[in-house]
């Protein structure tokens, strides 16, 4: 079994300012993580996901995450945020060793970019 | 627009009624994902298809709620004496390759 855990229900940044939206997880088999966004009355969207190779990840819209094995974390970084990456961002993972591919969320984190 | 679909984006319904959804996955994702978000949780996975074969229920899923993928196409959540505490968003997703593609969802209201 897993578990996630958003430390930051929210997370209140002027824009421009960089942002971390910390997430842990616990599992006894190897996993895939992932990050999610939801923004306003919107579906969720994959954001970025770590599978395999370099543990550090990046989005095309400037997101990045850095998997840490010994910490058991998948922390995701913005250098400079925009108003619209207002949201809720979900972190994610998925039984690298099972066959089904479901996903167990985090609470996730709601980010507001304030002008 | 070719994502995932999910009809009603909403339903209001009094205790003790049923109520069916539905979600078009995209063509050719032969996973289909059932997932249950409730206000300031995370999404909480309920059951998936391979096609058409239903593989895993959790143990979220009781003997009210009954879920099926006829010919291995759209899906079907049905909930049956709805109960206050099945007030909650339902998401659906589908996938290929391991990457899930979520619908909208389904706001189900129980007064």
């Amino acid at each position: 079994a897993q578990s996630v855990t958003q430390l930051d229900s929210q997370v209140p940044v002027f824009e421009e300012a960089p942002v971390e939206l910390r997430c842990n997880y616990s599992s006894s088999v190897s996993v895939y993580l992932f990050w999610y966004v939801q923004y306003p009355n919107q579906g969720l969207q994959l954001l970025l996901k770590y599978l395999s190779g370099s543990t550090l990840v990046e989005s095309i819209n400037g997101f990045e995450a850095e998997f840490n094995k010994s910490q058991t974390s998948f922390h995701l970084r913005k250098p400079s945020v925009h108003i619209s990456d207002t949201a809720e961002y979900f972190c994610a993972v998925s039984d690298r060793e099972g066959s089904n591919y479901k996903l167990t969320f985090g609470k996730g984190t709601l980010l507001t970019v304030n002008p | 627009d070719t994502g995932v679909s999910q009809d009603p984006r909403h339903k209001i319904t009094k205790r003790g009624q049923n109520v069916t959804f539905r979600c078009d996955p995209i063509s050719e994702h032969n996973r289909l994902y059932w997932y249950r978000q409730t206000l300031g949780q995370g999404p909480e996975f309920l059951t998936y298809f391979q096609n058409e074969a239903q593989l895993e229920k959790s143990r979220l899923l009781s003997d009210r709620f009954s879920a099926e993928r006829p010919k291995g196409s759209f899906s079907t959540l049905e909930i049956q004496r709805t109960e206050q505490g099945d007030s909650a968003m339902y998401l659906c997703a589908s996938s290929v390759a391991g990457r899930q593609f979520f619908g909208p969802g389904t706001r189900l209201t129980v007064l």
